[in-house]
């Protein structure tokens, strides 16, 4: 119940194009999203988040796409470049005290090729 | 401000030594966690703490592994007696009172010979 599942395990894309990660999630339970990108040899960085009480967040090029009755989110880069080439998880949390451990998915190697 | 610093960035330690791996959260930050991520694969939680208490080490092996965040002073992950199967990044992040984000180090990455 506490698993998030990820796909592709990797992408390429054409620079310019739209990358699409999928996500998917069992416990009802969770109520926060986030999506984080992590270079080689770098720690992961928040890229964005969204919690189930909207459909959609835009900020620049990235969006997520939330679906609760699906218990699926997902992640668009648009008009990608060669420096979104990284590897990117999604997130899901539980809200509660003492229960706020982020529970990742297995990860995304996108490659944005020229 | 500066971010969540983590040190050692790599260490390395033979078989039966102790690992100690250092994580000072971002300024105004009271929550630390501590993650593992083994070689392509994601990241795996192993314990949260707050000063002076454990909140949650639900995913913390019960040998070997302790955890603190004194009320001074940086968290410390410590991992006695390694075997080759530590070896991993192992991530410290931290988040505020009462936020949603967590902002992750640069990681320190244990080799076990």
């Amino acid at each position: 119940q506490q698993q998030v599942k990820q796909s592709p395990q990797s992408l390429i894309v054409q620079k310019g194009g739209i990358s699409i990660i999928n996500c998917a999630y069992e416990n009802t339970a969770f109520d926060y999203f986030p999506w984080y990108q992590q270079f080689p040899g770098k720690g992961p960085a928040l890229l964005i988040a969204i919690r189930p009480d909207v459909s959609e967040k835009k900020e620049g090029r990235f969006t997520i796409s939330f679906n609760k009755s699906a218990k699926q989110f997902s992640l668009h880069i648009m008009d990608s470049q060669p420096g979104d080439s990284a590897t990117y998880f999604c997130a899901a949390r539980i809200s509660n005290f003492g229960n706020e451990k982020l529970t990742f998915g297995t990860g995304t190697r996108l490659t944005i090729i020229p | 401000n500066a971010g969540v610093m983590q040190n050692p960035r790599h260490l390395v330690r033979r078989r039966g030594q102790e690992a100690r791996l250092r994580c000072s959260p971002m300024k105004g930050h009271s929550h630390v966690y501590w993650y593992r991520q083994l070689p392509e694969e994601g990241l795996k939680f192993m314990v949260y703490l707050q000063k002076e208490n454990i909140i949650d080490e639900s995913g913390m092996p019960k040998e070997r592994f302790s955890a603190e965040f004194p009320k001074e002073g940086p968290s410390i992950l410590r991992i006695q007696q390694v075997v080759r199967g530590d070896s991993a990044a192992y991530f410290c992040a931290s988040s505020p009172v009462d936020r949603d984000e967590q902002f992750f180090g640069p990681g320190t990455r244990l080799t076990v010979l």
